[in-house]
């Protein structure tokens, strides 16, 4: 069955610290990949994406992911976490069979700062 | 610069109540989504629409009708609420073709009593 997997549900890191949110999907051929940040109380905000090309995407508040194909995985990675990334981080697939407009998102992992 | 804009942010309903929920963008963007948020499941496809004057059926449909009023606005509505509906519900907008990102609003939470 098609799915998207975040393996950690909560993580705890320190200020400073550097972070690596673990996301794997099953499908058939490569979807499109998707990073979102959700603060409480808020809607969800895109980090970054990756479409084709380059395996390793930048994006904003300096978090980048690296596409690696032979493992379906899409890791979200910052060298040094700030007390203001404390949120929650989804990882999304846009299937090509949903004609690329659909989204499938993961559970989520919620990640807290300590100072 | 207001982006997806949602209303209204929170709501109690009975059992059995009605209510639509509505959803505009000001991005010019042909697609619109309708999701729920449940804790530990992330977030599931209720409706989506691809283009004005369509709608279609996503993960969780049951319970809910949507209309695509024009390019701008979507909404959703529960005609018979209950207590399994209590979540919080996201409204999300994209462009066509090769950048499906989508742009989310700050979601409507709703309780059902």
């Amino acid at each position: 069955a098609q799915s998207v997997t975040q393996p950690d549900i909560h993580i705890t890191v320190s200020e400073g610290a550097s972070l690596e949110l673990r996301c794997n999907y099953s499908y058939g051929a490569t979807p499109y990949l998707f990073w979102y940040v959700q603060s409480p109380g808020q809607g969800l905000q895109l980090l970054l994406k990756y479409f084709s090309g380059d395996t390793l995407v930048q994006g904003i508040k300096g978090f980048e992911a690296e596409f690696k194909r032979s493992q379906s995985s899409f890791n979200l990675r910052k060298p040094s976490v700030h007390w203001s990334d404390a949120a929650e981080y989804f990882c999304a697939v846009a299937p090509f069979s949903g004609g690329y407009n659909k989204l499938i998102f993961g559970a989520g992992t919620r990640l807290a700062v300590h100072p | 610069n207001a982006g997806v804009t949602q209303t209204p942010k929170f709501q109690v309903l009975k059992t059995g109540q009605s209510m639509t929920l509505q959803c505009a963008q000001d991005m010019n963007h042909n697609s619109m989504y309708w999701y729920r948020q449940d804790p530990g499941m992330g977030l599931r496809l209720i409706y989506y629409s691809a283009s004005e004057g369509t709608t279609d059926k996503g993960e969780v449909p049951n319970g809910y009708n949507v209309s695509r009023l024009n390019k701008r606005e979507f909404s959703l509505r529960l005609e018979s609420a209950a207590p399994s509906q209590t979540s919080v519900y996201f409204c999300a907008s994209s462009r066509e073709g090769t950048s499906p990102a989508q742009h989310f609003g700050d979601g409507t939470r709703l309780s059902i009593l």
